[in-house]
């Protein structure tokens, strides 16, 4: 299979843990976007990455959220101290260049008690 | 700031009664016009690709058709296997970040 792989599928953590989703994308893509997306919304833009740099951060939803790509190959997004309204899905998707259709994960979909 | 919205939010079809979904956009420099179908629970799949006005894409009971200002998803004799939300997303020049709308939800009843 050579989607683009989330981990884990689902997550059930308590309120002020710290959490950390991977995403694996379509090997040779080299930008990656991190979503989130909540009930009956579309999905709503955090961060992308062009091969291993940050491109743009400043949509993350605060300083508790961080991304990273190391070696520009998979991408993790940690949430710390997670709060109830961070309760969601995260999508990752991938795409081979700027401006070309970008292929999603299966989510993670995060539920903070 | 780069705006997509939808619509009609919701619809109901019967099976066979075609219709079209309504994507506006606007966006500094269009870079490209996509259509993904989602399932419940799942991530967007990627359906078409549009990059300029009067671009036309098909793919089975789906036709996707762009002018300069918004995108239709026409569906033809849709079937209940067609029920899903359809999200359409607008690239911008400079970042090329998809901006999403919020989706059309399609009910198929058989």
């Amino acid at each position: 299979d050579t989607g683009v792989s989330q981990d884990p599928r689902h997550k059930i953590t308590k309120r002020g843990q710290n959490v950390t989703f991977r995403c694996d994308p379509i090997s040779e893509h080299n930008r990656l976007y991190w979503y989130r997306q909540t009930l009956g919304q579309g999905p709503e833009f955090l961060t992308y990455f062009q091969n291993e740099a940050q491109l743009e951060k400043s949509r993350l939803l605060s300083d508790r959220f961080s991304a990273e790509r190391p070696k520009g190959s998979f991408s993790t997004l940690e949430i710390q101290r997670t709060e109830q309204g961070d309760s969601a899905m995260y999508l990752c998707a991938s795409s081979s260049e700027a401006g070309a259709e970008a292929f999603f994960g299966q989510g993670t979909r995060l539920t903070v008690v | 700031e780069d705006q997509v919205t939808q619509s009609p939010e919701a619809l109901r079809l019967q099976e066979g009664e075609s219709s079209s979904l309504n994507c506006s956009y606007t966006v500094s420099g269009l870079r490209g016009l996509f259509w993904y179908r989602q399932d419940p629970g799942k991530g967007p799949e990627f359906l078409f690709t549009l990059y300029s006005a009067g671009e036309e894409k098909e793919k089975e009971r789906l036709k996707a058709t762009l002018t300069k200002k918004e995108s239709f998803l026409h569906i033809t004799a849709p079937k209940p296997e067609d029920s899903a939300t359809y999200l359409c997303a607008a690239a911008s020049g400079g970042s090329y970040i998809p901006t999403f709308g919020r989706g059309t939800s399609l009910i198929v009843h058989p």
